[in-house]
This record gives structure tokens, sequence and C-alpha cells, in this order.
């Protein structure tokens, strides 16, 4: 099915360890996001990308990598997972309208919730 | 840098009454989007309605709409006749028009509504 799809959905680990976070849509969409959602809060931007190899970073990037080797994946990894990296990611997903040029809303995956002990 | 705020992180309405969730932002931009999501336990991010800033004209999505003030900067959403499932924490998040970085979405904090029979 078409849609933008997040694994895993839940997900703990320890302090230290390495977690990738995976995303991928069938859309074909060049913008991609993450954001993660900490209890009782928005969503915040940790990083983007405008298309394959180019990224950006949002506004709370530290201690996550990410990259875009294909349009369709957009994985995040954290590094050194640290306890103040528990949260709810998600990924997102948009284009542009072809005729205006105006952005279009994004689509968003069900989200990982990560757990670091 | 934009910023949104929602005012009232908890309310409560009867099942079959009228309820409206209020936001403010503030932006140096002239073209934009303002998006409502709801986000209920399942913790999908469903998008509700939106509003181009170029449009005078409020929009309506059966049950819900908005009363968009420009100048104001504010951006309610209005929900009628309200149903059980209703029940989610909504966000509200804004958007440039058109932008070399597309459609990032800054994300209010969330009012966490409950609908009671």
């Amino acid at each position: 099915d078409a849609g933008i799809t997040q694994s895993p959905r839940y997900k703990i680990t320890e302090t230290g360890r390495q977690v990738t976070l995976m995303c991928h849509q069938t859309w074909s969409h060049s913008y991609m996001f993450w954001y993660r959602q900490d209890l009782g809060h928005g969503l915040r931007l940790i990083y983007y990308s405008a298309a394959a190899d180019i990224t950006d970073k949002g506004e709370v990037p530290d201690g996550y990598v990410v990259s875009r080797s294909k349009t369709e994946n957009f994985p995040l990894t954290l590094e050194s997972a640290t306890r103040s990296q528990t949260s709810v990611y998600f990924c997102a997903s948009s284009e542009t309208d072809p005729g205006t040029g105006f952005n279009q809303p994004q689509h968003f995956g069900d989200g990982t919730r990560l757990s670091i002990l | 840098a934009q910023t949104v705020t929602q005012s009232q992180p908890e309310m409560s309405v009867q099942e079959a009454e009228t309820v409206t969730l209020s936001c403010t932002y503030d932006t140096s931009e002239s073209n934009y989007y303002l998006f409502w999501y709801k986000q209920p336990p399942s913790r999908q991010m469903i998008l509700v309605i939106r509003q181009e800033a170029y449009k005078q004209q409020n929009a309506t999505e059966n049950r819900f709409s908005v009363n968009f003030q420009k100048a104001a900067k504010s951006f309610s959403l209005k929900i009628s006749d309200s149903q059980l499932g209703d029940t989610a924490m909504y966000f509200c998040a804004f958007m440039k028009l058109w932008n070399t970085n597309a459609g990032k979405s800054t994300f209010g904090d969330g009012t966490t509504l409950t609908v009671k029979p």
C-alpha cells in the first residue's frame, strides 16, 4: 500500500547504544522530515531532506545523524543513545504543487516510541 | 523564526456541544499555511483543516471550522456537535507557503480535548 512506514513501532535500548529508526515512503516525495515529540509537547524538527543526498539540520539535531541515499528512505540514527532522547519519533514527507510551487501538507508516519534505559 | 502558542493545555466538552481551541502565532512572513492536526491515542497525526493566509474566507471541513484573524495572528478551531471520537490532542501548526527547503512545520504544544458522554 502507498504511504509512509516507520519501523520499528516500539524500541527499548540502553544508553550508549547505537539505534537506527527507519522511514520509507512510496510517494516519491522530494521532502522528508524527522520530528520528535516529547510527552505533553508538540513536534520539534530534528533533520530534514529536500532530495536524495541533501539533508539539513532542524531545531534539535544534536546527537542524531541522517542519510538519504535513496528518495524513498530516510533513516535516523542515534549514534550513542542518551536518556534525554527517549521520545516518540515521527517521520513525514511532502511535496510541492507542480502547478503553483506551493508547499503541500506533510504526511506523517505512525511514529516510533523509543525508550532509552 | 516562527512561533506557535496554544494556551489551553486541556479542555473538555460535553458530547453534541461546541468547543473552540485557541492558537496564536508569530511570523514575519506574509504567505503561509496554518493547520490543525488531530492526534488520537493511536498516535497518528491526522490533518483536520488547513488555511492559506492569502484566503480571506475561513476554512470549513464538515463539523470543523476555523476563525482566522491574520492581523491578530490568531487561528482558532471550532468543533461543532462534538463526538466521542473527537477526543484527542490537537496541534496547531505553521508552514511557509513556499520555500526552497519546503514543508517544514512549526507546531504548538497541543491541547488535549476530552469529549464527555
